[in-house]
């Protein structure tokens, strides 16, 4: 049973378009992630909700919105994609908002043509 | 600001050899420290979570240490398996958010 699990694994699309990522999991955490790994493979955290309630909110454009229906899932919805979008996405999650380890899922590769 | 960095970028060693990796940081107030591995094309595993009141953490071949004062943490895997060839991800976390700010990580590569 994977913990974290993401969808798409993979993504291409054309610049201007909008595409949505889907994070689950499965362990019962509170808290969860989206994090962006770049071409350096830097990874960035860019949110995090807690309870469905945003906690986080680094410095994204505007186009990147965030969406937890319940606290299982945070799903990250990118309008007007750019060819700077492209990255690997991590979704990850944590028991609790203020301790312990951080789970990841495999990432979704998204590429803007 | 924090910054973290990782050293070496790569290495290379033969199979059981003891692998040593580095993680500095430069700003000591952190919160906890977390080694991470990545394989090629998938998602990062939790190997360590070290919290800033902790000076290492075991398990299995994996310890970790943690020396707040001078910014370091390092990695120590025992007689290493070719299984053990990924890159490794150091993250500090400056506050209890969850925030983790990484390093470039360590690509290691071990040789039968």
């Amino acid at each position: 049973d994977t913990a974290v699990s993401q969808t798409p694994k993979y993504l291409v699309t054309q610049m201007g378009n909008d595409k949505s990522i889907k994070c689950e999991q499965n362990l019962g955490h509170d808290t969860m992630y989206w994090y962006k790994q770049d071409s350096k493979k830097f990874l960035k955290i860019m949110f995090s909700y807690n309870n469905k309630e945003l906690i986080i909110n680094e410095t994204v454009p505007n186009r990147f919105s965030p969406k937890s229906p319940d606290k299982a899932h945070l799903n990250l919805h990118i309008n007007s994609l750019e060819l700077g979008d492209s990255a690997v996405y991590f979704c990850a999650s944590r028991g609790q908002w203020n301790t312990g380890e951080l789970f990841f899922g495999e990432g979704s590769r998204l590429t803007v043509l | 600001k924090q910054e973290v960095t990782q050293i070496p970028a790569a290495l290379s060693v033969p199979e059981g050899e003891n692998l040593v990796l580095n993680c500095s940081f430069t700003d000591s107030a952190i919160y906890n420290l977390q080694w991470f591995r990545q394989d090629p094309g998938k998602g990062l595993t939790s190997l360590l979570l070290i919290q800033s009141s902790q000076r290492e953490q075991t398990s299995g071949r994996l310890n970790a240490s943690l020396d707040k004062s001078s910014g370091r943490s390092t990695l120590y895997i025992a007689a290493s398996q070719p299984g053990d060839s990924a890159t490794y991800l150091c993250a500090v976390e400056a506050d209890s958010w969850g925030k983790l700010q990484f390093g470039a990580g360590t690509q290691v590569v071990v040789t039968p």
